[in-house]
């Protein structure tokens, strides 16, 4: 499984637009990048999923650019409920196997 | 649907004792995972079942763990002895093959472990 890098953490606050970003150099042709978002004393919950470009739904944005060695998890207009640990994972797309969880990144949300 | 169930939510014990910690995955999904989450190694993979097989237990850490998928709506992890450095959260999570979102695995709230 490739290998991902993401900043320890980050600090924003509430109604600001906050992009994460991901690198994952080694990824292969057959890898998925997927995040999950872990709130205190709550188990991770996958958030979006995509393969190259964009991808959108109602809870957040990814950017995927053309050589899919890195990508932006984006979060519009932020709350205080949106402070979490925000995990980059890359794995080929299948239901069966390991998910690797990185350290992730902290996401500090101030009023 | 409930979700990922595990019982209990806390367990406080002493070194030596033997530990067992609970899960229901999601009704249908054919994939059951452990996991065990600290602050210094993160969030490990410890085994996961298919269809109550156990595929993989290479997460395993040692002997005094071991895990069991009796049916397709409970698993077990056990540690017998336990030991202080085995205080940590404990999650299930489940999965189901061939349909839904792939790379998507449901997690249950979690077992916050401490051995004293």
């Amino acid at each position: 499984l490739a290998k991902t890098t993401q900043p320890i953490s980050m600090d924003s606050y509430e109604g600001q637009e906050v992009n994460i970003t991901c690198s994952h150099n080694n990824i292969a042709t057959n890898d998925y990048i997927t995040w999950y978002q872990q709130f205190p004393s709550q188990g991770p919950r996958f958030i979006i999923q995509g393969y190259k470009t964009k991808v959108t739904n109602e809870v957040a944005s990814l950017f995927i650019p053309a050589d899919r060695k890195s990508s932006t998890l984006s979060l519009p207009r932020v709350s205080l409920s949106d402070t979490a640990v925000y995990y980059c994972l890359v794995a080929p797309l299948s239901n069966t196997g390991k998910l690797i969880f990185g350290q992730g990144t902290t996401l500090q949300v101030k009023p | 649907d409930a979700g990922v169930i595990q019982s209990p939510r806390h367990e406080v014990t002493e070194m030596g004792q033997e530990v067992t910690l609970r899960c229901k995955p999601i009704s249908g999904h054919d994939y059951l995972f452990w996991y065990r989450q600290t602050m210094m190694r993160g969030l490990e993979l410890l085994i996961y079942f298919n269809n109550n097989v156990p595929i993989d237990d290479s997460g395993m850490p040692e002997d005094r763990f071991s895990a069991k998928m009796p049916n397709a709506s409970f698993s077990t992890l056990k540690i017998q002895p336990s030991e202080p450095r085995d205080s940590a959260v404990y999650f299930c999570a489940s999965s189901q093959s061939g349909r839904g979102t792939y790379n998507e695995q449901f997690f249950g709230p979690g077992t916050r472990l401490t051995v004293l």
